[in-house]
Formats: structure tokens, sequence, C-alpha cells
């Protein structure tokens, strides 16, 4: 079954400090990988979309990793900042279908 | 250049009522979409269309209808309001099908609806 599990579900940290998302996907045929941010009472918007064949990609303060072998992404968020308040969602494109995972609810405190 | 735009913002309806959830999108985009997102779950496809005049099917389609007359407009039916059926809507629309790289999609800001 195509799904998308994201890790972990919430996560605090204080202003300035970095942080990692995870993200496990089983898609098959796989095509890319992408991330969103979702703010509060918003849609989501696109950071990043990579191929299988990309290792990283970076959006400023924000770097994406890939191994599709193990069919694992990760988002690093360096130097937070409290408008980095948001759900980050994973997503896996397939053949014609994208795989959402539920997303990591982050929190910036000052 | 306003984007994808979605109106109501919310709505509240009562069980066996019917609307339409409208969406409209400047950037001449030939795909659109609709989804739901409801807690703990991630986006699940309700309806897409890859240009006028053609829609289809996704994830969860039923009790609700699509049409697509022009390349702007993607309005969703809701045509019996149930209660399974609250949830927070979004359309979104991208230059190519939805799978292709580097081609994201753009999402409105959502509908929030309450069927009671």
């Amino acid at each position: 079954k195509n799904q998308v599990e994201q890790s972990p579900q919430s996560l605090i940290i204080l202003e300035g400090k970095n942080c990692t998302l995870q993200c496990n996907y089983t898609v098959s045929p796989f095509s890319n990988l992408r991330w969103y941010k979702q703010d509060t009472g918003r849609g989501p918007v696109s950071l990043t979309i990579m191929t299988f064949s990309q290792n990283t990609k970076s959006n400023g303060r924000y770097t994406a990793t890939l191994d599709a072998d193990t069919k694992q992404s990760s988002l690093h968020i360096t130097a937070s900042q409290l408008s980095d308040s948001a759900s980050y969602i994973c997503v896996a494109s397939g053949h014609y279908q994208l795989i959402w995972g539920a997303g990591t609810k982050l929190i910036i405190k000052p | 250049n306003a984007g994808v735009t979605q109106t109501p913002k919310f709505q509240v309806l009562k069980t066996g009522q019917s609307m339409t959830l409208q969406c409209a999108q400047d950037m001449n985009h030939e795909y659109m979409s609709w989804y739901r997102q409801d807690p703990g779950m991630g986006l699940r496809l309700i309806h897409y269309s890859v240009g006028a005049g053609i829609t289809d099917q996704g994830e969860v389609p039923n009790g609700y209808n699509v049409s697509r007359s022009t390349t702007e407009d993607f309005p969703l039916r809701l045509l019996s309001a149930a209660p399974s059926q609250t949830s927070v809507y979004f359309c979104a629309s991208s230059y190519r099908p939805l799978s292709s790289y580097n081609s994201p999609l753009h999402f409105g800001n959502g509908t929030r609806l309450t069927v009671t």
C-alpha cells in the first residue's frame, strides 16, 4: 500500500535552534519527493521538489535530503524563526498520484 | 496575480442541504484539483481536471460533483451534505499534471465546512 509516514507528529523548539523532520515513504513507482509548509488557516505552500536522483535541495534555511534506496527524506531547518511555526507536509509522487503525509506540527518558542 | 482564490472561507450547512464551493485561478494552469483535509490525515484527492471540459475522480469522490467549463474555474458541488463531509476543502492548481517534476501545486486558503 502506498503511504507516507512523518515523525515526529509535533515538535517544540526554541527560536534560533535547528531541527530535523523525518519522512518515510512506500510509493511505487516513485517519481519525486516534495515538502510543503502549511501555516495555520492557510493552504500548503511548496518548499522543495526532489527527483529520485537528487540527494539534497535547499531553499533558504530549509534543506531537504532524499535517500531513494531507504525511502527516507528529511527536512532540516536552520536557525529557526517564529515564522517557521507551521505544519510541514511530506508528499511522495508516484505515477500520476501524490501520496500525502499527515504532517509534523512545528512550534517555535521565543 | 491573485493565485488560487476560494470562496466562501467558512460555511455551515444542515444535513441534506447542497452548496457549491468556488475556486478560481489566474495563472492559466491546465491542472486543477480539489482536496479535503481532516485532522491527523494527509490530504485526500476528491476530483481533478487536466483541462477545460475534462474531469476525473480522485480518491474520495462520493457525494461531490465537479465541472470545468473554463480554464480558470473549477467549482465543487456537495449534492446532499452529510456530517462526514465536515472538513477543510482546498483547491489547487499546477501548470502540469500533478506528478510532474518541477510543477508544484498552488493552493487556495481553503473553505472550512461544518455540516450539522
